[in-house]
C-alpha cells in the first residue's frame, strides 16, 4: 500500500525567508502523481504545486518549487521569500496515474510565517 | 474554474438525528467524487468513495450504515451522517476529478457538530 510522510509536524520561517518542507511516499508503482496542497485556517483544500513522476524536471510555481527525488521517493517543497499568507498546513499528497483514484495524505506540516 | 461545492458549510444537530452533506460539481461531471473527514489539527482521512449509479467503496473501518452515501447523478454526491452521535462531530470534505484534469478539486467542507 501506497503511503506518504511528513516527519515535520510545524515548522516556521521568517518573512521574506525561504524553508522547505519535506516529505517521502513509499509505492511500487513507477508512474504516479504528487501533489502539495496547502489548507489555510478557511480550511478550503488549494492546490500549491503537482508533480507527474515520469517528469524529470522538478515543477515549479512562482515562489513554490519541488525537489523531486524518484530513486530515494522524496518530495519536498520549497517556498521562497515567505509571506504572511502562506501560513496554512501543507499536506502532500500521492495519487496513481488513475484519474479516478483516491487521494492518500501525509500528516501535514503547520507552517508559521515570523513577521 | 471548475468549483466543487460543499452544503451546508456548518450544521449543528441534536445526537440520535441524521443529517445530509451535499457535494455538487457545478461546471463538471463527476462519476467519481470522494468523502473525507478531518479531525481538529489532524490530515484528512477517506471515508469512501462515491460511484455515480453504483454503491459506494468504503474504506476499511468506515461503518456502511452510519454514513450513507448517494451519488444519484453526475454533479452530486451526497453524505448522510444517520443516527449521529457527538464522536461524528467533525469536519468532513469532499473532492472530484473533473474530466481530463489529473486534480481533484475540493469543497469547501461542513463542519458537524452533534450536541
Amino acid at each position: 500500500a501506497q503511503t506518504v510522510t511528513q516527519s515535520q509536524p510545524e515548522m516556521s520561517v521568517q518573512e521574506a525567508e525561504t524553508v522547505t518542507l519535506s516529505c517521502t511516499y513509499d509505492t511500487s508503482e513507477s508512474d504516479y502523481y504528487l501533489f502539495w496542497y496547502k489548507q489555510p485556517p478557511s480550511r478550503q483544500m488549494i492546490l500549491v504545486i503537482r508533480q507527474e513522476a515520469y517528469k524529470q524536471q522538478n515543477a515549479t510555481e512562482n515562489r513554490f518549487s519541488v525537489n523531486f527525488q524518484k530513486a530515494a521517493k522524496s518530495f519536498s517543497l520549497k517556498i521562497s521569500d515567505s509571506q504572511l499568507g502562506d501560513a496554512a498546513m501543507y499536506f502532500c499528497a500521492y495519487r496513481t496515474m488513475n484519474r479516478d483514484d483516491k487521494i492518500i495524505f501525509g500528516k501535514g506540516t503547520r507552517l508559521h510565517i515570523l513577521p | 474554474g471548475a468549483v466543487v461545492s460543499q452544503h451546508p458549510s456548518w450544521v449543528i444537530c441534536k445526537s440520535g438525528t441524521s443529517v445530509k452533506i451535499e457535494c455538487r460539481s457545478l461546471d463538471f461531471q463527476a462519476t467519481t467524487m470522494f468523502w473525507y473527514r478531518q479531525f481538529p489539527k489532524q490530515s484528512l482521512m477517506l471515508m469512501a468513495t462515491s460511484n455515480e449509479g453504483s454503491k459506494a467503496t468504503y474504506e476499511q473501518g468506515v461503518e456502511k450504515d452510519k454514513f450513507l452515501i448517494n451519488h444519484a447523478s453526475l454533479t452530486l454526491s451526497t453524505l448522510t451522517v444517520t443516527s449521529a452521535h457527538p464522536e461524528d462531530s467533525s469536519f468532513y470534505i469532499c473532492s472530484a476529478p473533473p474530466p481530463g484534469l489529473n486534480i481533484q478539486y475540493f469543497g469547501a467542507g461542513t463542519r458537524l457538530s452533534v450536541l
